[in-house]
């Protein structure tokens, strides 16, 4: 069991640029979950996928971000045309299929930084 | 829709002392409920989860949790803290309904002192 890993692990950005990041989650897990963590908080829902279906999408993943797991296996998260507010870790988080009980297992996150 | 609450931001205790961090959840399905660990620059780690069978869960390092149903809380205790168990810790929630993914709500989180 590698895990699962993000990359890059941090971004420093400009305001106004793109940005990919990019999700391995542990090989048999069918769902994948990306979350948002800002300063003294939570982490919060931002997606999730089903093998390479996406679900579900948070009210908070506004139309600059989006979503990808072309083959149901990495997934990626893009931001576009950067904002400030934008600045957080992004957490990736896979699971099997087990109903409800079954716990998420989180990468180490790709902190943003939007300047 | 679900939430959790975790009733104090921080919670500081000396080593070899029992610990107490506070949770309630409030959900309209049978929940399942997590903590989850936060060590600085780590990923999150689970500690335990609750899923309908014991009310009483054990978890990593010590650490368990007990589901009450009456006062819908899920608090986390230690009996004797280590300086490692420094940390942030989270409450979560799934309602883990078919379709719901297995979605978390996570608390705003504990920040647990540990001192000599």
């Amino acid at each position: 069991d590698t895990g699962v890993s993000q990359d890059p692990r941090h971004k420093i950005t400009k305001r106004g640029q793109n940005v990919t990041f990019r999700c391995d989650p542990i090989s048999e897990h069918n769902r994948l979950y990306w979350y948002r963590q800002t300063l003294g908080q939570g982490p919060e829902f931002l997606t999730y996928f089903q093998n390479e279906a996406q679900l579900e999408k948070s009210r908070l993943l506004s139309d600059r971000f989006s979503a990808e797991r072309p083959k149901g296996s990495f997934s990626t998260l893009e931001i576009q045309r950067t904002e400030q507010g934008d600045s957080a870790m992004y957490l990736c988080a896979s699971s099997a299929i087990q109903g409800g009980g079954s716990p998420l297992h989180f990468g180490n996150g790709t902190r943003l930084t939007v300047t | 829709a679900q939430s959790v609450t975790q009733l104090d931001s921080h919670v500081s205790v000396s080593e070899g002392t029992p610990v107490l961090l506070r949770c309630n959840y409030s959900s309209s399905y049978s929940p399942s409920l997590f903590w989850y660990v936060q060590h600085p620059n780590k990923g999150l780690q689970l500690l335990l989860k609750y899923t309908s069978a014991a009310t009483l869960v054990k978890g990593i390092n010590g650490f368990e949790a007990e589901f009450k149903k009456s006062e819908t809380s899920f608090h986390l205790t230690k009996p004797s803290a280590h300086m490692s168990d420094a940390a942030e810790y989270f409450c979560v929630v799934s309602e883990g309904y078919t379709g719901g993914g297995n979605k978390l709500t996570f608390g705003t989180g504990t920040q647990l002192k540990v001192e000599l």
